[in-house]
């Protein structure tokens, strides 16, 4: 395991709903960032959180609203969503001054 | 046109065999080149790392190669057993490098049969 941790790993939505994906580090990391992986495309980064502060929002569409209240947690909030939002959502963390990311399992999001 | 891009998108080999996946990039400058193997239902995790200076890093039946010239790099993966079936992603990361962004290839999804 890579000391980060998602939840939940499956989750089925309607559009109308509203739901949050977790993301949690056991690292001690500093910066964490949420990436959508949709089938034969690369990793699209959405967002990035550095010291708790966001410092990128990569036009990414207002139905996804991150949270990260502490250097630990990072959310997704999600909300009105659209059947194209289907995808696997990653969580990865770093710790500033090193290159490396670490992700999480994932979180297979099918949305009706 | 992404800035790195893979090849085969898929490939089927036999165990035991070897094969070798490419990686044609844009990127530049940059600090370093990875693959990352990422099992089904998995994150992905990091094999090799090379810098910009380096030509051949390996990890066990994994050997990476870079060549800065013709910007490319290839994974060759040695005698393969079933637990290689993956998808393999190049990334690069830039030199000037604002809040640790990767640039991702499209992986490449490999299948092992026995």
């Amino acid at each position: 395991e890579t000391g980060v941790t998602q939840t939940p790993r499956h989750l089925v939505m309607g559009m109308t709903n509203k739901k949050s994906l977790k993301c949690e580090q056991h690292l001690g990391h500093n910066a964490m960032y949420w990436y959508k992986q949709s089938a034969k495309k690369p990793l699209e980064l959405m967002f990035v959180y550095s010291l708790e502060e966001r410092v990128e929002n990569n036009s990414v569409p207002s139905r996804f609203s991150p949270e990260c209240p502490n250097s630990s947690h990072l959310f997704l909030h999600l909300h009105t969503l659209q059947p194209e939002d289907s995808a696997l959502y990653l969580c990865a963390s770093r710790r500033q001054g090193t290159d490396t990311q670490y992700f999480g399992p994932g979180t297979r999001l099918t949305v009706l | 046109k992404n800035q790195v891009e893979q090849s085969p998108q898929s490939l089927i080999i036999l165990e035991g065999k070897n094969c070798t996946l490419q990686c044609n990039y844009t990127v530049s400058p940059f600090s370093n080149l990875r693959w990352y193997k990422q099992d089904t239902g998995r994150g992905p995790v990091s094999l090799t790392i090379m810098t910009f200076s380096e030509n051949t890093k390996s990890n066990g039946r994994y050997t990476a190669t870079l060549d800065a010239d013709t910007k490319q790099s290839s994974l060759h993966i040695t005698a393969s057993q079933l637990s290689d079936s993956a998808s393999y992603i190049c990334v690069v990361i830039p030199l000037y490098n604002q809040g640790g962004k990767l640039i991702f290839g499209q992986g490449t999804e490999l299948s092992v049969k026995p």
